[in-house]
């Protein structure tokens, strides 16, 4: 079976562009999650949905988004970058903790220049 | 709020000695716990939860967790250490319902010493 699938592993941006990231979920997961994980530290939340509706934020500012597809693939959308924007960005799926607990990607390494 | 200290940013043990990762939470409820795994450049794996039950949980390549309730930790623990469990260890918890989000810890590089 595949595992979560996030799309680019790499990319490099611009100060002040948009960037979107994208995750496909395990089969049969309808739970993805967005964290961000700035380099030398623990993942940080921003994101959950579950049957395509926004579950929970995590304190980030309005420059993020994101959707769920009925598909229950996701995508991640950030404007205006920063720099300190740069980081790597996890995709993680779940059936319910309770079950499997989170399966995560291997991320998008994001450089914002 | 929820919140997970690990205790030492960097441990280094012997090839063959015992590993020992501390985790503590903050949380009003027991919450669900968990420990994953990140190689370099790589994403989270999953080394063990625990939700309910047993509170000595196995995991995958030899480690284990006991959750502690009354001293609201959940170390991770491997008898013998080997050149391949060299990796960046988080603890995270999540709560039982609601959003769900995990909320980690700093993490804790383990370094294993020929």
């Amino acid at each position: 079976d595949a595992g979560v699938t996030q799309s680019p592993t790499h990319l490099i941006k611009t100060r002040g562009q948009h960037v979107t990231l994208r995750c496909s979920p395990i089969s049969g997961h309808k739970s993805v999650s967005w964290y961000q994980q700035v380099l030398g530290q623990g993942p940080q939340f921003i994101f959950q949905y579950y049957e395509k509706e926004e579950r929970g934020r995590g304190n980030f500012p309005d420059r993020f988004s994101a959707r769920q597809f009925p598909n229950y693939s996701s995508e991640l959308n950030v404007n205006a970058l920063l720099l300190g924007d740069s980081a790597l960005y996890l995709c993680a799926s779940t059936l319910g903790p309770e079950i499997g607990g989170y399966t995560f990607g291997s991320g998008t390494r994001l450089t914002v220049v | 709020a929820q919140s997970v200290t690990q205790l030492g940013s960097h441990v280094s043990v012997s090839e063959g000695a015992l590993v020992l990762l501390r985790c503590n939470y903050s949380s009003s409820v027991p919450p669900y716990l968990f420990w994953y795994v990140q190689y370099p450049n790589q994403g989270l794996q999953l080394l063990l939860k625990y939700t309910t039950g047993a509170t000595l949980v196995k995991g995958i390549n030899g480690f284990e967790a006991e959750f502690k309730k009354s001293e609201t930790s959940f170390h991770l623990t491997k008898p013998s250490a080997h050149m391949s469990d060299a990796a960046e260890y988080f603890c995270a918890v999540s709560d039982r319902g609601g959003a769900q989000k995990l909320v980690f810890g700093q993490g804790t590089r383990l370094t294993i010493n020929p």
